[in-house]
C-alpha cells in the first residue's frame, strides 16, 4: 500500500521568499513521485516527476524537489515566489505498474505581495 | 504525456437526474483510464479504474451502481452519475496513464440542485 503525507493544508509566504512544501510518502515498493499543481476550477498539471534516476529532479516554472529515501520524502521547493505560483499544490506517488496515483492532502500555497 | 479532453467543464442538474460526462484520450490509445473526485479543499479521490472493453474496477465504498463507468472504444471513457443528489456535487476529473505520464482531464463541475 502507498500513501502520501503532504505537511500543512495552507503555506503562506512573501513574494520573492523560498517556497518549500513537504512531501512524505510510504510505499512498499521503490516509488515514483510526482508534484502536480491546481488552478482553480481547472485540472492537474504536472510540475515535475521522480522515477529512480537523479534525485533531484528541476521541474516547470523554476520548481525543484529531492527525494530522500532515508527520510522518505519529496519536498518541493523555488528559491523565489511569484505571485503567479499561488495555486493548489499536490504530491502523488505511483507504483508505476500503470497502476493509479494515490495523492497528498494538498497544500494551498499563497504569495503574499 | 497523453493530451485528455473532458467535458462538459461545468454542468448543473437538477436533483434525481442523471449526468454524463466525457473523457477523451485525443492521442493515445488508453486501455485504462482513471476517474477522481474532488471536494471543496481537499485532495483527489479515486473512485474508479476504467478499462476499455471490460467492467471497471471500482474503489472501496464508491456505489458502481450509481457512477456507471463504460470504456467502450480506447479513445473515450465516460462516467455517468445516476439519480444525482446534492452531496454528488463535486468536481469529478478523469486521467490517462500513456508512456509519458499521467495526463488529467481539466475536471468537470458537477452542480447538483
Amino acid at each position: 500500500a502507498q500513501s502520501v503525507t503532504q505537511l500543512g493544508s495552507h503555506v503562506s509566504v512573501s513574494e520573492g521568499a523560498l517556497v518549500l512544501l513537504r512531501c512524505n510518502y510510504s510505499s512498499s515498493v521503490p516509488p515514483y513521485l510526482f508534484w502536480y499543481v491546481q488552478y482553480p476550477n481547472q485540472g492537474l498539471q504536472l510540475l515535475l516527476k521522480y522515477t529512480s534516476a537523479a534525485t533531484l529532479v528541476k521541474g516547470i516554472n523554476g520548481f525543484e524537489a529531492e527525494f530522500k529515501k532515508s527520510e522518505t520524502s519529496f519536498h518541493l521547493t523555488k528559491p523565489s515566489a511569484h505571485m503567479r505560483d499561488a495555486a493548489e499544490y499536490f504530491c502523488a506517488v505511483s507504483d508505476n505498474a500503470g497502476n493509479m496515483l494515490t495523492f497528498g492532502g494538498g497544500t494551498r500555497l499563497m504569495v503574499k505581495p | 504525456g497523453a493530451v485528455v479532453s473532458q467535458h462538459p467543464s461545468r454542468v448543473i442538474c437538477k436533483s434525481g437526474t442523471s449526468v454524463k460526462i466525457e473523457c477523451r484520450s485525443l492521442d493515445f490509445q488508453a486501455t485504462t483510464m482513471f476517474w477522481y473526485r474532488q471536494f471543496p479543499k481537499q485532495s483527489l479521490m479515486l473512485m474508479a479504474t476504467s478499462n476499455e472493453g471490460s467492467k471497471a474496477t471500482y474503489e472501496q465504498g464508491v456505489e458502481k451502481d450509481k457512477f456507471l463507468i463504460n470504456h467502450a472504444s480506447l479513445t473515450l471513457s465516460t462516467l455517468t452519475v445516476t439519480s444525482a443528489h446534492p452531496e454528488d456535487s463535486s468536481f469529478y476529473i478523469c486521467s490517462v496513464n500513456s508512456p509519458g505520464g499521467y495526463t488529467f482531464g481539466s475536471g468537470t463541475r458537477l452542480t447538483v440542485v
